[in-house]
């Protein structure tokens, strides 16, 4: 069955490093979708893209945070400088059509310390 | 973009008991969808109802819609150790509108 992949799997960091996040959703699907989770909340959006182009970023903190999917298949989550408040898990998740079933990665664990 | 709401916020029961969860939304929905997530992982698509649909069944899960309460449940027959997860509701107004994830409600199933 089709996953969608993300990596890597746990961070640790130290706060003021970069940090970077991968994810190839499953072949075909349109939309995909960054989300962050604390421990003990559900996700949270931070971006969803629809093939190459954002659609919604308006809870990304644009200061720090920036994603990309450049030729509209994987993306890259980019947190600079990173602070201890980031410490969370990063949800890739895509779907085939927006508002339609969406598919989530493992997910990928960020500890700043 | 609105939140589906879980209630109760957790509950326990024991393996073979049944477990029911509700959820609320506030406006009008395409479709309403169901989540498990197991401790530190992603998050798994249990079901899928549409705004024209009242009831749907996959397996040992219900699920049932009430468009006029703006309500939905999710109820787990015969609940099994491996059913302990948090589960979410999601409601989609449809378009182009986010899916917003609520807190979620922690299901503990004891052995």
């Amino acid at each position: 069955e089709a996953e969608v992949a993300q990596s890597p799997r746990y961070k640790i960091t130290e706060k003021s490093q970069a940090v970077a996040f991968w994810c190839d959703p499953i072949s075909g699907h349109a939309t995909l979708y960054w989300y962050r989770q604390i421990l003990g909340q559900g996700p949270e959006l931070l971006v969803q893209f629809q093939d190459e182009s954002v659609v919604d970023d308006s809870q990304l903190p644009k200061d720090r945070f920036s994603a990309e999917r450049l030729k509209g298949v994987d993306s890259t989550l980019k947190i600079q400088p990173a602070e201890l408040g980031d410490s969370a898990m990063y949800l890739c998740a895509s779907s085939l059509i927006s508002g339609n079933t969406i598919y989530f990665g493992e997910g990928s664990w960020l500890t700043v310390v | 973009s609105q939140q589906g709401e879980e209630d109760p916020q957790a509950l326990s029961i024991q393996e073979g008991e049944n477990a029911t969860m509700n959820c609320s939304y506030k406006t009008s929905i395409n479709n309403l969808q169901w989540y498990r997530q197991n401790s530190g992982r992603g998050l798994v698509h249990l079901i899928l109802i549409r705004s024209n649909e009242r009831e749907k069944h996959s397996g040992r899960l219900r699920v049932t819609l009430d468009t006029s309460k703006k309500s939905s449940s999710l109820l787990i027959t015969a609940s099994r150790a491996a059913d302990t997860a948090s589960y979410f509701c999601v409601a989609n107004q449809g378009g182009s509108e986010k899916l917003v994830f609520g807190k979620g409600m922690k299901l503990t199933v004891n052995p």
